[in-house]
């Protein structure tokens, strides 16, 4: 089936750090991957996304490529603000059916000052 | 530009009591609409899905309905809530040409 692994959180990092937040996923064909960001007490925001093979998305520093050979899409910011703390969810497209978003569980992230 | 609506914000409902939640899209027409569900500490979960007026695919069996009464409305409902039911509900939308989904604000359930 489809499934999406997330690195469990909570992460917390000081400003200017470097982030990574690793995701793997299990799928039937090539799906689109997507990184979702939710800050408190909010919907969620496409942050950025990938559609096939060796495509980098990116968006407000952020990236992530789509590795099909280890199935994952690690997202990657080199500096980090502290208004970079929310939740992070990365998430693949289903080829079949509605075009339905499976999600991971969410990793928390917290910058601290 | 297109915006998508949710109401209420926040609820709090006794157990046994009936709910409604609202999702409205502007636009835009003919969306894919879609309800999830997080819990607390939790991923998301998806419930319902539409790809039209009337049509109304669920996910996974609960205590929950949804319905589509007009192209760019989406309602979640519920005759009788049980405490399991408290979460956070996220109503989503995409064009069926596109692969991405825009979320809405959520509306915070809690059930007691």
């Amino acid at each position: 089936g489809n499934s999406v692994t997330q690195m469990e959180g909570p992460v917390t990092l000081s400003e200017e750090a470097f982030l990574t937040i690793n995701c793997t996923y299990t799928a039937t064909g090539y799906p689109s991957l997507f990184w979702y960001v939710q800050y408190p007490g909010e919907g969620l925001q496409l942050l950025l996304k990938a559609t096939k093979a060796d495509d980098k998305g990116s968006n407000k520093g952020f990236e992530a490529t789509y590795r099909k050979e280890t199935t994952s899409f690690h997202l990657e910011k080199g500096s980090v603000q502290v208004s970079d703390s929310a939740v992070y969810f990365c998430a693949l497209r289903r080829i079949q059916g509605a075009q339905k978003l499976v999600f991971g569980q969410g990793t928390r992230l917290t910058i601290n000052p | 530009s297109q915006t998508i609506h949710q109401w209420p914000a926040t609820l709090v409902q006794p157990v046994g009591s009936p709910l409604s939640l609202e999702c409205t899209v502007e636009g835009t027409s003919n969306p894919n609409l879609y309800w999830y569900r997080q819990a607390a500490g939790r991923g998301l979960q998806l419930l319902f899905y539409s790809v039209g007026i009337g049509q109304i695919s669920s996910e996974v069996p609960q205590n929950l309905s949804a319905s589509r009464p007009q192209d760019r409305q989406f309602i979640l409902s519920s005759k009788k809530l049980l405490l399991s039911d408290s979460g956070f509900y996220l109503c989503a939308w995409r064009l069926p040409a596109s692969d991405t989904q825009y979320f809405g604000p959520g509306t915070r359930l809690t059930v007691l």
